[in-house]
């Protein structure tokens, strides 16, 4: 079974430019989160989709952050414009739908560096 | 009342030895615990995990200890090897009818000495 996939892997940016990260979650997983990883930091949870529709973006910054997952499969969460403080891992990761005890399956991450 | 908090920050235990991270919550309505492995450039993967009806799961070298009078749990990685090195998360999520939302503790980067 392929896992989530990521990308890209690696982003340096200007801050005030945008950027884009693209995630593909295993096939008939229903649910999709993605989380920011700052250094030294627990992932924290930006956006939850269930199929394609936002369960919850209570800790997504809606003034420069924006996610959206068209067919309920593949997602994509942009930043624009970007700050100094959005250097960080951004992780995705899918179940295959919400309830106890689901193993949260996270993809390798994208790296975003801005300066 | 939503946080997790993890102890210690890093770790540094000899080969063979015992390595235990602990992690405290404050909210009763938690009822799912997984811990996490995270290596260097990887994304984090399911180690363990525990429900608060149990005490204590054991799968291989890795076991957790839950108190749910006291809100704490602790892992529990029994004759450490190098190739455990790597950065540990405890999270708490809500259950059936919930979403599934992980909330990571801060992490606890271990360094297994050969």
């Amino acid at each position: 079974e392929a896992g989530v996939a990521q990308s890209p892997r690696y982003k340096i940016i200007e801050k005030r430019q945008s950027v884009a990260f693209w995630c593909n979650p295993i096939s008939g997983h229903a649910t999709l989160y993605w989380y920011q990883q700052i250094l030294g930091q627990g992932p924290k949870l930006l956006i939850q989709f269930q199929n394609n529709g936002v369960v919850d973006d209570s800790q997504l910054p809606k003034d420069r952050f924006s996610a959206e997952r068209l067919k309920g499969v593949d997602s994509t969460l942009k930043i624009q414009p970007a700050k100094l403080e959005d250097s960080a891992v951004y992780l995705c990761a899918s179940i295959l739908a919400p309830g106890r005890g689901e193993t949260q399956y996270f993809g390798p991450g994208t790296r975003l560096l801005v300066l | 009342q939503q946080q997790v908090k993890q102890s210690p920050q890093s770790l540094i235990v000899q080969k063979g030895g015992i390595s235990i991270i602990n992690c405290a919550y404050e909210n009763t309505a938690f009822d799912y615990f997984p811990w996490y492995q995270q290596f260097p450039g990887k994304g984090p993967a399911l180690l363990i995990a525990i429900r608060p009806d149990v005490s204590e799961k054991k799968e291989g070298r890795f076991t957790i200890s839950f108190n749910k009078s006291a809100k704490q749990f602790s892992l529990h990685i029994m004759d450490s090897q190098p190739g455990d090195s790597a950065t540990y998360f405890c999270a708490a999520s809500f259950g059936s009818g919930n979403t599934g939302k992980l909330i990571f503790g801060q992490g606890t980067t271990l360094q297994v000495k050969p």
